[in-house]
């Protein structure tokens, strides 16, 4: 399960503010996921980068911004304009290409007051 | 784009029974199929993948089977044992990039 973290494990937030999640993994894996995470609903994309200074949205990247300045890390914003931000947050990482397993970071739980 | 479900949404076996859980997604350009299992307050860990190619896989109590043509996977576990119970989660990924989209998931509950 090491390699790769999610911090921090809680976090609390007032409507209105933006709050960035951290991911890191040392790896060495060129691709980063952000991955949302609802009862019922499995896990849904919001965001990926299959390399350095590029990323994609995912199905659900309405509210939500990321940025990928390194290899090893890739940041999570949720702002104010994410309806329903309360969720458990999952970061993953894999080796580019296809059929690679991803590899899950231990999540965040983001709980907006 | 492509949307696979899951099906059942929770299963109960007695320890030492099969559990079946079944898969279908909509684009038939997806080729590769994982399956994660995510114990309770865990990470989502890989537990057994198949590709287009092939039609079975087995890893021990672990199989999956994929019918390209109807367009769904199943994931098999047999002589189920308590520490089997978790949620799973199928996926299906197409040629180009690495995306998943995964099913709902299945809450699997072994009872002793």
């Amino acid at each position: 399960d090491g390699g790769i973290t999610q911090s921090p494990k809680y976090l609390f937030r007032k409507e209105g503010q933006n709050v960035t999640l951290s991911c890191e993994q040392n790896l060495n894996h060129d691709a980063m996921y952000w991955y949302r995470q609802d009862p019922g609903q499995g896990l849904r994309l919001i965001y990926y980068s299959q390399i350095v200074n590029d990323f994609q949205k995912g199905d659900i990247a309405e509210g939500y911004s990321v940025s990928r300045e390194k290899k090893e890390s890739f940041p999570l914003t949720v702002t104010s304009a994410q309806k329903n931000p309360t969720a458990f947050y999952l970061c993953a990482s894999s080796i580019s290409g296809n059929y690679n397993e991803q590899f899950f970071g231990p999540g965040t739980r983001l709980t907006v007051l | 784009g492509e949307n696979v479900e899951q099906h059942p949404s929770t299963l109960s076996v007695q320890e030492g029974d099969s559990a079946v859980i079944k898969c279908t997604y909509s684009d038939s350009a997806s080729n590769y199929f994982p399956w994660y299992k995510q114990e309770l307050g865990k990470r989502p860990q890989l537990i057994i993948d198949i590709r287009s190619n092939v039609g079975e896989k087995k890893d021990q109590r672990i199989a999956v089977t994929l019918n390209k043509t109807a367009k769904h996977f199943s994931l098999h576990i047999t002589e189920t044992q308590p520490e089997d119970s978790a949620v799973y989660f199928c996926a299906a990924s197409q040629r180009y990039g690495n995306k998943l989209v995964f099913g709902a998931g299945t809450i699997l509950r072994v009872k002793s």
